[in-house]
This record gives C-alpha cells, structure tokens and sequence, in this order.
C-alpha cells in the first residue's frame, strides 16, 4: 500500500490551461504539504495544511488554489499555467504539528510540463 | 528564517570507499531536528538518518552516519562501503520543533553524489 500517493504522475499541457494534481495519504496525519522541485532541484514548500486548515502560504500565486476536502487529502488546482509553472510537486504528511516527531513522509511526485 | 547550505552541488566516490557530505545551516532555535534525505533517479524522497538537536549522540543508520556539530552548525553525512545504488541527489533539511506554521523541512540545494564502479 502506497503511503502517500499522487497522480497524474506525469502532465503534459499548454499554457493557459487550468489543472489539478491529487494527493491522498493512508497514514492517518494531520498535516500534509505540497512542495515545488524546479529544474535545479531545489526544493520549496507552497503549502501546509493541517486537519483541512491553511497553515502555511510561502508566496505563492493566486493561480495555485489548494483544497483539502478532509484530513486525508489535499489536491493542488493551477491556474492559467505558465511556462514557469513546470516542476516536478511533490505532496507529504506529517503526524502532528503540534507535536513534531521529525520526519515528512513524501509522495512520489507529479511532473508537470507547460509548452 | 532558518537557512541551510551544502556547498558541494556534485561529488563522486569509488564503489565500497567513504564520502562525506557537508552541510551547514541557520538557525536561532536551540531545539530542532535535521535530516538527510536521499532522490534517487526515480524520483522518490527517501528518509536516510535524521538527528534531534538536543542528542548529543550522533546518529548512525548502517552505513551512514552523520557529524552534528551543534555550536558550529554543522551536519555532515558519511556513507562508508559506499554501493553503486548510493547514487542519488542527497538533500539536508531542517524542521523547527517548534511546531505549527513552523511544522515543515527547509531543504539546502542538494548534493549529487556519483558512486563509480
């Protein structure tokens, strides 16, 4: 059983395009993240959200909308895409932010390409 | 903001030799945990070692340990018997214990690491 699993794991779109990417996590958390990855591997946090709440916002675009419909999922929606817009997401969990064990369990990650 | 650095983007080692790996980071928190995680090619994060600041035993996990130097700020990971699948990108990482809005690891740039037959 995949602990933290995303799909698509690969999307291929056009620029102005609007897509989602879903994250789901069996590991009963309250905490899940989506992080970028850009060309040179650098990895940022976008968002965390803990228990369906927005926790953290890092600067993001107004064009990037998470969603959390409930604790176990949290699916990440772009807007208008742009070239820029092509990374490599990744979403992970964590158990409780109130009370940090230490490590993020991460999902395999969604390669997004924008031509 | 804690910062972290690792001021090696690549480096290579002999198959079953040693290599260490550095990192350094910022932070004005006495209590803390910091990870190295390790990509592999197929794109996955995998968790290797990870350290609580207020240990001040270093962490060992296998073949891979780590030097934590909590004054200079330092945490270095070594591999010994170092295995072809060892290659990877290897990310150090930072997480306050302070929890909430600050419940999230802060990755350095990465180091790629190329074990060599």
């Amino acid at each position: 059983d995949t602990a933290v699993s995303q799909t698509p794991k690969y999307l291929v779109t056009q620029m102005g395009n609007d897509k989602s990417i879903k994250c789901e996590q069996n590991l009963g958390h309250d905490t899940m993240y989506w992080y970028k990855q850009d060309s040179k591997k650098f990895l940022k946090i976008m968002f965390s959200y803990n228990n369906k709440e927005l926790i953290i916002n890092e600067t993001v675009p107004n064009r990037f909308s998470p969603k959390s419909p409930d604790k176990a999922h949290l699916n990440l929606h772009i807007n208008s895409l742009e070239l820029g817009d092509s990374a490599v997401y990744f979403c992970a969990s964590g158990p409780d932010m109130d009370l940090p064990t230490g490590e993020l369990f991460f999902g395999e990650g969604s390669r997004l390409t924008v031509l | 903001a804690q910062t972290v650095t690792q001021s090696q983007p690549e480096m290579s080692v002999q198959e079953a030799e040693t290599v260490t790996l550095s990192c350094t980071y910022d932070t004005s928190e006495n209590n803390y945990y910091l990870f190295w995680y390790k990509q592999p090619p197929s794109r996955q994060m995998i968790l290797v070692i990870r350290q609580e600041a207020y240990k001040q035993q270093n962490a060992t996990e296998n073949r891979f340990s780590v030097n934590f130097q909590k004054a200079a700020k330092s945490f270095s990971l070594k591999i010994s018997d170092s295995q072809l699948g060892d290659t990877a990108m290897y990310f150090c990482a930072f997480m306050s214990n302070s929890g909430g809005s600050n419940y999230k690891l802060t990755f350095g740039k990465g180091t790629l690491l190329t074990v060599n037959p």
